[in-house]
């Protein structure tokens, strides 16, 4: 069966220092993988996402993630935190092979704080 | 691009009553449409998935007839919570994509519906 973990609940970092929110996946297949972040009360927005090719894939606010398949894992990254970047982030990954309707399977979420 | 409205944003109503959550995508056709409930500091919970034009795929455990999910048109799809009672409470998500099963594009979000039934 599918499915993302992210195994830690909380990521505390200090402001500018470098962050990093890990995430895993089980998926037969190449998988498509992606990063979103979510502010309090509001909806998913898209970081970035992991098709094929580089391993080291750049998204929106300064963001990056490296895609290991040789551990499963798609870790985001930033090398300087900023206070702004405090919200809950989610992992997901869809089905390449398109069985469940592109449907993306979310991990449990990490919340980051990052203090001044 | 790929903006998806979602309205109203928040909704206060007494045990009962039915409460209808538009999501629309602005400026593209979204062929899926993917509605979410989120209880407070968990992931998110897939509900159902809408094709336009027919019925929408519920998941196990989700009662289409309490949660009514219409597709009708490329850019609105709504979600009616029937005689809503004070466990429905809770963030409900839309989402939608472009292209049958959506392949490597993202899902575009909106910015929820917080529903709290007295």
């Amino acid at each position: 069966a599918q499915s993302v973990a992210q195994p830690e609940d909380q990521v505390n970092v200090a402001e500018g220092n470098p962050l990093t929110v890990k995430c895993t996946y089980s998926v037969s297949g190449n998988p498509y993988l992606f990063w979103y972040v979510q502010y309090p009360n509001r909806g998913l927005q898209f970081l970035l996402k992991y098709i094929t090719g580089d391993n080291l894939v750049k998204g929106s606010y300064g963001f990056e993630a490296e895609f290991n398949k040789s551990q499963t894992s798609f870790h985001l990254k930033k090398p300087s935190a900023l206070v702004s970047d405090s919200a809950l982030y989610f992992c997901a990954v869809r089905d390449p092979l398109g069985r469940s309707q592109g449907n993306l399977i979310f991990g449990k979420g990490t919340k980051l704080s990052v203090k001044p | 691009g790929a903006v998806v409205s979602q309205h109203p944003s928040r909704v206060i109503c007494k045990s009962g009553t039915s409460v209808k959550i538009e999501c629309r995508s602005l400026d593209f056709q979204a062929t899926t449409m993917f509605w979410y409930r989120q209880f407070p500091k968990q992931s998110l919970m897939l509900m159902a998935t809408s094709n336009e034009g027919s019925k929408a795929t519920y998941e196990q455990g989700v009662e289409k007839d309490k949660f009514l999910i219409n597709h009708a048109s490329l850019t609105l799809s709504t979600l009616t919570v029937t005689s809503a009672h004070p466990e429905d409470s809770s963030f409900y998500i839309c989402s939608a994509g472009q292209g049958a099963r959506l392949g490597n594009q993202p899902q575009h979000f909106g910015d929820g519906t917080r529903l709290s039934i007295l």
